[in-house]
This record gives C-alpha cells, sequence and structure tokens, in this order.
C-alpha cells in the first residue's frame, strides 16, 4: 500500500546530542514536509522540500536541518542547537502545487506520516 | 497574527447527534483553500474536507460538510449523525499560495471533540 513511514515512534535522546527522525514515502510526491506539534498546538512548518536536492526553511527552522537525496526520502536532523526538541514530529508529503492546475493549485492534499514522538532529557 | 483561529478547545456531543466545529481564519490574499483535519490519538493527520476561496457551494463529504462563510472569514466544520470513532481532535487549516507557490499551510490549535455514549 501507498503511504509514508515514519520511524521510530518513540525516540529517547539526551540534551546535547543530534537525532535524525527517518520519514519515506512511496507515494511518487515531489513536496515533502516536516511539521513540529506541541500540545495545545497546532502544527508549525520546519522544513520543505519542492524536488530532490531542494528545500526551504519553514516557520520554525533554527536548529533543525534536512536533506532531500532521494525523492522517497526527507530525513530530519534536531541538532544540539534546537532549544527545546522535545515535541511531536509530523512528516507529508503531497504532489507538487504546480502539478495541480490553476484551479487545484490550494486544493491539494497533504499525506501525513504517524509521527515520531521525541523526548530530550 | 494568529491567522486561524479554534476557539473551543474542548466539545462534547451524544451519539447520533450533530456537532459544528468553529474556525475563522484571517487572511488579505483573495485566493486561499480551507482545510479540516483529524488526529485521533494514534497521532496521524486524517484529511476531511476542502474549500476553496472562490468554490459558491458549501463543501460536502459524507458526513461532513463545511459551512463557510466567506464574509465572516469562517469555515466551521459540522458533522452529522457523531459516531464514538469521531473523537478525536480537529484541526482547522488554511493555504494561502502567492508568497509562498502554495506551499505553506498554516494550521489553528485544534478542537478535541469527545462523543458520548
Amino acid at each position: 500500500d501507498g503511504g509514508i513511514t515514519q520511524s521510530p515512534k518513540y525516540l529517547f535522546r539526551k540534551e546535547g546530542q543530534n537525532v535524525t527522525l527517518s520519514c519515506e514515502q512511496n507515494l511518487n510526491h515531489d513536496a515533502m514536509y516536516w511539521y513540529r506539534q506541541d500540545p495545545g498546538q497546532g502544527l508549525r512548518l520546519i522544513y520543505y522540500s519542492q524536488i530532490v536536492n531542494d528545500f526551504q526553511k519553514g516557520d520554525i527552522a533554527e536548529g533543525y536541518s534536512v536533506s532531500r537525496e532521494k525523492k522517497e526520502s526527507f530525513p530530519l536532523t534536531v541538532t544540539s542547537a534546537q532549544k527545546n526538541p522535545t515535541a511531536f514530529y509530523l512528516c507529508a508529503s503531497s504532489i507538487a502545487p504546480w502539478t495541480a492546475g490553476t484551479s487545484g493549485v490550494f486544493s491539494y492534499e497533504q499525506y501525513f506520516g504517524p509521527g515520531t514522538r521525541l523526548t530530550v532529557t | 497574527a494568529q491567522k486561524i483561529t479554534q476557539t473551543q478547545p474542548g466539545m462534547f456531543v451524544q451519539e447520533k447527534e450533530a456537532v459544528t466545529l468553529d474556525c475563522t481564519y484571517d487572511t488579505s490574499d483573495p485566493s486561499y483553500g480551507l482545510f479540516w483535519y483529524k488526529q485521533p490519538s494514534s497521532g496521524e493527520m486524517i484529511f476531511l474536507i476542502y474549500q476553496g476561496s472562490y468554490d459558491q457551494q458549501n463543501a460536502t463529504e459524507g458526513r461532513y460538510s463545511l459551512n463557510f462563510q466567506k464574509a465572516r472569514k469562517s469555515a466551521n466544520l459540522v458533522i452529522s449523525a457523531s459516531q464514538l470513532g469521531d473523537s478525536a481532535m480537529y484541526f482547522c487549516a488554511m493555504r494561502e499560495g502567492i508568497g509562498t507557490g502554495g506551499f505553506k499551510t498554516i494550521f489553528g490549535a485544534g478542537t478535541r471533540l469527545f462523543v458520548k455514549a
């Protein structure tokens, strides 16, 4: 079945360590995204990628890094520079907006993975 | 400035009754899209319904309908005939496109819905 996988579901790290969260999709989507969710808050965009070897910062990119070497994969590294890394991280993918047609540029659906809950102590 | 506002942190509804989840938004862009997502306790986000800013009719998808009032900048989700499986967090979201080429989606803080048997 097509979909998005994130691993692991739960991740524990010590403060000061970098940690990489995995995101893989087999939907043949060009665009991929990383969001952070904190209790009582909506999703906030960390990074997004429109195409392989290209990515842009979202609203809260500080302390995070990404790579997009393959269409299927968009790993997120939470670095030691991220001041408050404990959160729920969601990866998503979609078609690229320019392929949705003029009327569809806003209507395309984002498909989400099951998320990774990161706890840093 | 907060662009998506969901004023109901929690809502209760009796099974088989209808419930309305509120969402207001703020944008100066004439072209935008509005979405509702469901997040069960397992964590994944499930797309429910979409409304475009130029759509003349309110969107419907099965038991879900979107009450779109453009002048009031509101996009309330109506769930008819609630089921126990509807208990979840519900997020309203908006996508503007001009500045980011259609890539940026902004989410509200969510409303937790509890369906009572």
